[in-house]
């Protein structure tokens, strides 16, 4: 069955280390997303490709990166310079065509000990 | 810019009761709207969406939502709710001059009382 995802589901870093988030999905999805989601604040965007080798900010970019070699895979790297990275992520896609709807997968939640 | 409001951040209701979720929009045009419902520790499912026509929609679950244009309002409704609809329930807009990304209103929690 098609579908994104998430890998792992549980992480937890020491504070100063980079760590890697997967994301990866199997729908000929041509965009891809990574949000954020904090208690009482919804999602908030951090990165968007809408296309493999492109990719733009959202609204949180600071602190995170991310790349998009292949048109099935956006990784999200948290790096040191995130001052609070404790969040539950969520990545999605969707087809280019207009207003699609998302397909999200299952989340990875970070812990920063 | 656009924003999405969801008045209420947690509402309880018994289970048979009907439910009714609100939504507000900010955006000049009109957007495609949707709402989507989130199991704890889970990602999204998308319930229902707008994008023109008949301004009540149905969607999954036996949830409809009805777009108000004069009131920029897309509230979700369900007519008895079942103990699994206990989630967080989100809409979200998508703004043509948002790179036609989403934005996400808060959320509101809903818990059921048996």
């Amino acid at each position: 069955d098609g579908g994104i995802t998430q890998s792992p589901k549980y992480l937890f870093r020491k504070e100063g280390q980079n760590v890697t988030l997967s994301c990866e999905q199997n729908l000929n999805h041509d965009a891809m997303y990574w949000y954020r989601q904090d208690p009482g604040q919804g999602l908030r965007l951090i990165y968007y490709s809408q296309i493999v080798n492109d990719f733009q900010k959202g609204d949180i970019a600071e602190g995170y990166s991310v790349s998009r070699e292949k048109k099935e895979s956006f990784p999200l790297t948290v790096t040191s310079a995130q001052k609070n990275p404790t969040a539950f992520y969520l990545c999605a896609s969707s087809p280019r065509s207009w207003a699609s709807s998302y397909t999200f997968g299952s989340g990875t939640r970070l812990t920063v000990v | 810019a656009q924003s999405v409001t969801q008045p209420d951040i947690h509402i309880t209701v018994s289970e048979g009761a009907s439910l009714e979720l609100r939504c507000n929009y900010s955006y000049g045009a009109t957007p495609y709207l949707f709402w989507y419902v989130q199991s704890p520790g889970q990602g999204l499912q998308l319930l229902l969406k707008y994008f023109s026509g008949d301004t009540l929609v149905q969607g999954i679950k036996g949830f409809e939502a009805e777009f108000k244009r004069s009131q920029s309002s897309f509230n979700l409704r369900k007519p008895s709710v079942h103990w699994s609809d206990a989630a967080e329930y989100f809409c979200a807009v998508v703004a043509d001059n948002y790179g036609q990304n989403f934005v996400f209103g808060p959320g509101t929690r809903l818990s059921v009382l048996p």
